[in-house]
Protein backbone atom coordinates (compact mmCIF):
# COMPACT_ATOMS: atom_id res chain seq x y z
CA UNK A 1 0.00 0.00 0.00
CA UNK A 2 1.45 3.47 -0.68
CA UNK A 3 2.24 5.63 1.94
CA UNK A 4 3.70 9.13 2.60
CA UNK A 5 6.29 9.71 5.62
CA UNK A 6 7.15 13.57 6.95
CA UNK A 7 9.57 13.17 9.38
CA UNK A 8 9.47 16.66 10.97
CA UNK A 9 6.36 16.92 13.22
CA UNK A 10 6.77 20.20 14.20
CA UNK A 11 9.68 22.82 13.06
CA UNK A 12 10.39 26.35 14.53
CA UNK A 13 12.63 28.47 12.90
CA UNK A 14 13.29 32.28 12.83
CA UNK A 15 12.58 34.73 9.96
CA UNK A 16 15.44 34.18 7.36
CA UNK A 17 16.20 30.67 8.35
CA UNK A 18 16.14 28.61 5.28
CA UNK A 19 13.74 25.70 5.85
CA UNK A 20 13.82 22.07 4.28
CA UNK A 21 10.65 19.79 5.23
CA UNK A 22 11.36 15.84 4.71
CA UNK A 23 9.05 14.04 2.72
CA UNK A 24 9.57 10.02 1.89
CA UNK A 25 6.52 8.13 -0.26
CA UNK A 26 5.83 4.27 -0.73
CA UNK A 27 4.44 3.47 -4.44
CA UNK A 28 5.35 1.49 -7.07
CA UNK A 29 2.85 3.66 -9.53
CA UNK A 30 3.53 5.89 -11.62
CA UNK A 31 4.55 9.00 -8.84
CA UNK A 32 2.76 12.40 -9.10
CA UNK A 33 3.52 14.16 -5.49
CA UNK A 34 2.25 17.46 -3.98
CA UNK A 35 3.08 19.99 -1.16
CA UNK A 36 -0.08 21.31 -0.24
CA UNK A 37 -0.18 24.15 2.73
CA UNK A 38 -2.79 25.22 5.81
CA UNK A 39 -2.48 28.05 7.36
CA UNK A 40 -4.46 28.82 10.56
CA UNK A 41 -8.01 28.98 9.63
CA UNK A 42 -8.06 28.64 6.34
CA UNK A 43 -8.37 25.90 3.48
CA UNK A 44 -5.58 23.54 2.13
CA UNK A 45 -3.56 25.44 -1.15
CA UNK A 46 -1.47 23.88 -3.32
CA UNK A 47 2.25 24.83 -3.01
CA UNK A 48 3.35 23.08 -5.85
CA UNK A 49 3.30 19.37 -7.83
CA UNK A 50 5.59 17.22 -9.72
CA UNK A 51 3.93 14.92 -12.53
CA UNK A 52 7.18 14.74 -14.60
CA UNK A 53 9.57 15.96 -16.27
CA UNK A 54 12.37 18.52 -13.99
CA UNK A 55 12.63 17.22 -10.95
CA UNK A 56 13.02 20.60 -9.42
CA UNK A 57 9.88 22.12 -8.99
CA UNK A 58 9.35 25.86 -8.23
CA UNK A 59 5.85 26.57 -5.94
CA UNK A 60 4.01 29.50 -5.20
CA UNK A 61 5.57 31.79 -2.44
CA UNK A 62 9.00 30.76 -3.14
CA UNK A 63 9.23 27.33 -2.45
CA UNK A 64 10.38 24.73 -4.24
CA UNK A 65 10.72 20.93 -3.97
CA UNK A 66 13.05 17.96 -5.69
CA UNK A 67 12.12 14.41 -6.54
CA UNK A 68 14.67 12.26 -6.22
CA UNK A 69 13.43 8.79 -7.14
CA UNK A 70 16.59 7.12 -6.12
CA UNK A 71 15.69 7.96 -2.60
CA UNK A 72 11.69 8.29 -2.53
CA UNK A 73 11.92 11.60 -1.72
CA UNK A 74 10.10 14.64 -2.33
CA UNK A 75 11.32 17.40 0.30
CA UNK A 76 9.87 20.49 0.05
CA UNK A 77 12.36 23.98 0.64
CA UNK A 78 12.38 27.68 0.87
CA UNK A 79 16.04 29.44 0.99
CA UNK A 80 14.50 32.14 3.56
CA UNK A 81 11.24 31.87 5.37
CA UNK A 82 8.93 34.51 6.95
CA UNK A 83 7.01 34.80 9.64
CA UNK A 84 3.58 34.31 7.31
CA UNK A 85 4.99 30.70 6.20
CA UNK A 86 3.44 29.65 9.76
CA UNK A 87 1.05 26.92 8.39
CA UNK A 88 0.97 23.40 8.60
CA UNK A 89 2.41 21.66 5.31
CA UNK A 90 1.05 18.40 3.92
CA UNK A 91 2.74 16.25 1.34
CA UNK A 92 1.29 14.09 -1.03
CA UNK A 93 1.03 11.34 -3.46
CA UNK A 94 -1.50 10.62 -5.51
CA UNK A 95 -3.06 7.17 -6.78
CA UNK A 96 -2.17 6.52 -10.42
CA UNK A 97 -5.45 7.59 -11.69
CA UNK A 98 -7.65 7.22 -9.37
CA UNK A 99 -7.11 10.69 -8.54
CA UNK A 100 -6.59 9.61 -4.70
CA UNK A 101 -4.72 11.20 -2.47
CA UNK A 102 -2.66 9.70 0.45
CA UNK A 103 -1.32 12.61 2.32
CA UNK A 104 1.57 12.72 5.41
CA UNK A 105 0.63 13.07 8.78
CA UNK A 106 1.94 17.19 7.94
CA UNK A 107 4.49 19.40 9.52
CA UNK A 108 3.65 22.06 11.45
CA UNK A 109 6.20 25.46 11.29
CA UNK A 110 6.02 28.09 13.33
CA UNK A 111 8.38 30.81 12.27
CA UNK A 112 9.56 33.16 14.69
CA UNK A 113 9.71 37.21 13.77
CA UNK B 1 -11.13 29.85 -10.91
CA UNK B 2 -11.78 26.46 -9.51
CA UNK B 3 -13.53 27.62 -5.66
CA UNK B 4 -14.75 25.15 -3.61
CA UNK B 5 -17.50 26.17 -0.90
CA UNK B 6 -18.53 23.93 2.08
CA UNK B 7 -21.86 24.73 4.43
CA UNK B 8 -21.98 24.95 6.93
CA UNK B 9 -18.41 26.24 8.42
CA UNK B 10 -18.96 24.70 11.44
CA UNK B 11 -22.18 23.11 13.22
CA UNK B 12 -23.27 21.87 17.15
CA UNK B 13 -25.41 19.35 17.48
CA UNK B 14 -26.97 17.02 19.79
CA UNK B 15 -25.87 12.82 19.84
CA UNK B 16 -27.99 10.89 17.49
CA UNK B 17 -29.14 13.16 15.18
CA UNK B 18 -28.26 13.92 11.53
CA UNK B 19 -26.14 16.50 9.86
CA UNK B 20 -25.88 16.90 6.10
CA UNK B 21 -22.85 18.97 5.01
CA UNK B 22 -22.88 20.28 1.15
CA UNK B 23 -19.81 20.78 -1.11
CA UNK B 24 -20.16 23.23 -3.69
CA UNK B 25 -17.53 23.91 -6.99
CA UNK B 26 -18.69 27.35 -7.36
CA UNK B 27 -17.14 27.69 -11.21
CA UNK B 28 -16.68 24.71 -12.22
CA UNK B 29 -17.86 21.62 -13.05
CA UNK B 30 -16.74 18.42 -10.52
CA UNK B 31 -17.23 15.07 -11.53
CA UNK B 32 -15.32 13.89 -8.80
CA UNK B 33 -15.46 15.25 -5.50
CA UNK B 34 -13.57 14.18 -2.12
CA UNK B 35 -14.23 13.67 1.22
CA UNK B 36 -12.26 13.73 4.13
CA UNK B 37 -12.15 13.96 8.15
CA UNK B 38 -9.37 15.48 9.91
CA UNK B 39 -8.67 15.03 13.81
CA UNK B 40 -6.97 17.89 15.78
CA UNK B 41 -2.98 17.47 14.72
CA UNK B 42 -3.53 14.76 12.94
CA UNK B 43 -3.64 14.41 8.44
CA UNK B 44 -6.24 14.26 6.09
CA UNK B 45 -7.55 10.70 5.70
CA UNK B 46 -9.67 10.17 2.79
CA UNK B 47 -13.39 8.72 3.22
CA UNK B 48 -14.98 8.33 0.20
CA UNK B 49 -14.96 9.11 -3.24
CA UNK B 50 -17.94 10.55 -4.61
CA UNK B 51 -19.22 10.36 -8.48
CA UNK B 52 -21.73 12.74 -9.60
CA UNK B 53 -24.39 10.23 -11.07
CA UNK B 54 -23.55 7.28 -9.23
CA UNK B 55 -22.45 5.70 -5.78
CA UNK B 56 -19.78 6.99 -3.68
CA UNK B 57 -17.01 4.26 -3.09
CA UNK B 58 -16.01 4.44 0.49
CA UNK B 59 -12.54 3.49 2.13
CA UNK B 60 -11.86 0.86 4.43
CA UNK B 61 -13.38 1.35 8.07
CA UNK B 62 -15.65 3.93 6.90
CA UNK B 63 -19.44 2.83 7.16
CA UNK B 64 -21.68 3.92 4.25
CA UNK B 65 -24.36 3.60 6.42
CA UNK B 66 -23.37 6.27 8.80
CA UNK B 67 -21.47 8.48 6.19
CA UNK B 68 -24.24 8.97 3.04
CA UNK B 69 -22.96 10.71 0.30
CA UNK B 70 -24.99 11.73 -2.26
CA UNK B 71 -23.55 13.94 -5.47
CA UNK B 72 -26.47 14.34 -7.52
CA UNK B 73 -25.12 16.99 -9.46
CA UNK B 74 -22.12 17.97 -11.28
CA UNK B 75 -20.90 21.32 -8.97
CA UNK B 76 -22.63 19.66 -5.37
CA UNK B 77 -22.05 16.56 -3.30
CA UNK B 78 -23.57 16.03 0.60
CA UNK B 79 -21.98 14.11 3.23
CA UNK B 80 -24.72 13.65 5.94
CA UNK B 81 -23.42 11.96 9.32
CA UNK B 82 -26.33 9.74 9.94
CA UNK B 83 -27.12 9.30 13.99
CA UNK B 84 -24.32 11.57 15.27
CA UNK B 85 -22.16 10.59 18.44
CA UNK B 86 -19.27 12.39 20.00
CA UNK B 87 -16.30 10.28 18.43
CA UNK B 88 -17.92 11.96 15.07
CA UNK B 89 -16.88 15.12 16.17
CA UNK B 90 -14.06 16.33 13.69
CA UNK B 91 -13.35 18.19 10.53
CA UNK B 92 -14.88 17.47 7.61
CA UNK B 93 -13.05 19.00 3.99
CA UNK B 94 -14.20 17.98 0.80
CA UNK B 95 -12.32 18.61 -2.64
CA UNK B 96 -12.90 18.48 -6.04
CA UNK B 97 -11.83 17.43 -9.26
CA UNK B 98 -12.42 19.81 -12.54
CA UNK B 99 -14.22 17.66 -15.08
CA UNK B 100 -12.18 16.09 -17.35
CA UNK B 101 -8.98 17.81 -16.38
CA UNK B 102 -5.29 15.77 -16.81
CA UNK B 103 -4.37 18.11 -14.24
CA UNK B 104 -4.97 15.81 -11.47
CA UNK B 105 -5.68 18.35 -8.82
CA UNK B 106 -7.63 18.52 -6.43
CA UNK B 107 -8.89 22.12 -5.15
CA UNK B 108 -10.55 21.98 -1.55
CA UNK B 109 -12.92 23.80 0.51
CA UNK B 110 -12.37 25.36 3.25
CA UNK B 111 -13.93 22.40 5.95
CA UNK B 112 -16.75 21.93 8.39
CA UNK B 113 -16.19 21.49 11.67
CA UNK B 114 -18.45 19.11 13.53
CA UNK B 115 -18.86 18.71 17.06
CA UNK B 116 -21.28 16.23 18.38
CA UNK B 117 -22.45 16.72 22.30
Amino acid sequence: AQSVSQHNHHVILSEAASLELGCNYSYGGTVNLFWYVQYPGQHLQLLLKYFSGDPLVKGIKGFEAEFIKSKFSFNLRKPSVQWSDTAEYFCAVLEDSSYKLIFGSGTRLLVRP
Amino acid sequence: GAVVSQHPSWVICKSGTSVKIECRSLDFQATTMFWYRQFPKQSLMLMATSNEGSKATYEQGVEKDKFLINHASLTLSTLTVTSAHPEDSSFYICSAVIGGSLALEQFFGPGTRLTVL
